[in-house]
């Protein structure tokens, strides 16, 4: 059982250039979701997709767009990167029992370095 | 507006002593979880509780528990026998029942001493 799943691990871009990083989950969630983390102001929601076929903006969009491919897979594409996304990036999955919360289970996260 | 609140920067405590971790949150809503995440030095992000605003009890889940006290919009995570593994970075998160908009306090960092 792999749960969720990202490539790549790490990756180095030079201002301007394009890069898609791939999720899939392998738990039968309906919801997606992309993170990115900075230091010290912990995790920040960039995109989620609540179900196959919806996507909708967090609080931090700018720069970014996603495909929910299918049920397992979500991507996010940086089209034009720059030197403000370098960060961490984290894909996520959850699947809410009725009456609770939206517990999330991450990837092990993408570290992504633009000069 | 929403908002998560972890006060302590930093942690240090003794290997087998219990430790608690501060969470405050701020929310007009009834219904709504909150969870904790373990992050060690390797970096993934590992679940560790959650509490719904409408349990009466407070979540347990082995060394973990939580100490939820609604009106005072608290969730603190308390470690019991702490152990050098648990040498990490912990996160508060709250998201609300049927929204998928999960906001992350700014972690505490946990240091275990042997």
């Amino acid at each position: 059982n792999a749960g969720v799943t990202q490539t790549p691990k790490f990756q180095v871009l030079k201002t301007g250039q394009s890069m898609t990083l791939q999720c899939a989950q392998d738990m039968n969630h309906n919801s997606m979701y992309w993170y990115r983390q900075d230091p010290g102001m912990g995790l920040r929601l960039i995109y989620y997709s609540a179900s196959e076929g919806t996507t909708d903006k967090g609080e931090v969009p700018n720069g970014y767009n996603v495909s929910r491919l299918n049920k397992r897979e979500f991507s996010l594409r940086l089209e034009s990167a720059a030197p403000s996304q370098t960060s961490v990036y984290f894909c996520a999955s959850s699947g809410a029992l009725q009456g609770q919360g939206e517990t999330q289970y991450f990837g092990p996260g993408t570290r992504l370095l633009v000069l | 507006a929403q908002k998560i609140t972890q006060t302590q920067p930093g942690m240090f405590v003794q290997e087998k002593e219990a430790v608690t971790l501060d969470c405050t949150y701020d929310t007009s809503d009834q219904s709504y979880g909150l969870f904790w995440y373990k992050q060690p030095s390797s970096g993934e992000m590992i679940f560790l509780i959650y509490q719904g605003s409408y349990d009466e009890q407070n979540a347990t889940e082995g060394r973990y528990s939580l100490n939820f006290q609604k009106a005072r919009k608290s969730a603190n995570l308390v470690i019991s026998a702490s152990q050098l593994g648990d040498s990490a970075m912990y996160f508060c998160a709250m998201s609300h029942f049927g929204g998928f908009k999960t906001i992350f306090g700014a972690g505490t960092r946990l240091f275990v001493k042997a």
